[in-house]
C-alpha cells in the first residue's frame, strides 16, 4: 500500500471555479508535508510546506490544510485559471533525525477548461 | 543559472548501451537528489548527496546505476547496460542543506527512452 494516497486521480473543472484535492498518508511520525505543482514536461515546483504542528498554509490562490490526527491534507485552489492545469503532488517527509527523504504521492491531474 | 539544470533534456538509446545524465544544481546548494518518475506516478527516490558524498543510495534499483558528485556541485547519474524498463524521466533536485523545512528545487528532468 502506498504511504501517500491522493484523490481524485484526475479532475476537470471550469475556469473560475474552486476545487479541493485530497491527500491521505500513513507516514508517521513525519517532519513536514509539502504540495508540489508539476506542469507537463517540467519538474515539480514547491507550493507549500507545513510542519506537523501547522494546520494551514497559503500561497496566493493555493491553500493547504493539514490534520495530523487523521493524517489528511488538502489543497484548495480558488478561482482557478487555465494555467492551474497541472499535476498536484502531495509529499511527506518522514521524521528520521536525518535528511529530508521525500515520499511522493502519485498526484492529482487537474485540467481547467475555459 | 538561477535554477537546477539537467542535460540532455531527452535521450534515446538502444538497449544495452551506457548513458550519462547530468545535473547542475543551484549554486551553493549542498544537498542534491536524484529521482525517477514513471508516467502517471510521483517521483521515486534514487540517491542523495550531501556535498561530495553519497549519504543515501538506497533507492538505486541495482548495480547498473551509479552516481557521482566529485566536486560537490555537478552530479552525473550513470546507467550501464540499459534495459527497456529504465525508460522514465530522471529528475534532479537540490536544496540549501538536506534538513529542515526547505524546498527541494527540481530541474525539468531528462526523459530517457530505451529502444
Amino acid at each position: 500500500k502506498n504511504q501517500v494516497e491522493q484523490s481524485p486521480q484526475s479532475l476537470i473543472i471550469l475556469e473560475g471555479k474552486n476545487c479541493t484535492l485530497q491527500c491521505n498518508y500513513t507516514v508517521s511520525p513525519f517532519s513536514n508535508l509539502r504540495w508540489y505543482k508539476q506542469d507537463t514536461g517540467r519538474g515539480p515546483v514547491s507550493l507549500t510546506i507545513m510542519t506537523f504542528s501547522e494546520n494551514t498554509k497559503s500561497n496566493g490562490r493555493y491553500t493547504a490544510t493539514l490534520d495530523a490526527d487523521t493524517k489528511q491534507s488538502s489543497l484548495h485552489i480558488t478561482a482557478s485559471q487555465l494555467s492551474d492545469s497541472a499535476s498536484y503532488i502531495c509529499v511527506v517527509t518522514p521524521f528520521s533525525g536525518g535528511y529530508n527523504k521525500l515520499i511522493f504521492g502519485a498526484g492529482t491531474r487537474l485540467a481547467v477548461h475555459p | 543559472g538561477a535554477g537546477v539544470s539537467q542535460t540532455p533534456s531527452n535521450k534515446v538509446t538502444e538497449k544495452g548501451k551506457y548513458v550519462e545524465l547530468r545535473c547542475d544544481p543551484i549554486s551553493g546548494h549542498t544537498a542534491l537528489y536524484w529521482y525517477r518518475q514513471s508516467l502517471g506516478q510521483g517521483p521515486e527516490f534514487l540517491i542523495y548527496f550531501q556535498g561530495t558524498g553519497a549519504a543515501d543510495d538506497s533507492g538505486l534499483p541495482n548495480d547498473r546505476f551509479f552516481a557521482v558528485r566529485p566536486e560537490g556541485s555537478v552530479s552525473t547519474l550513470k546507467i550501464q547496460r540499459t534495459e527497456r524498463g529504465d525508460s522514465a524521466v530522471y529528475l534532479c533536485a537540490s536544496s540549501l542543506t538536506g534538513t529542515g523545512n526547505q524546498p527541494q528545487h527540481f530541474g525539468d528532468g531528462t526523459r530517457l527512452s530505451i529502444l
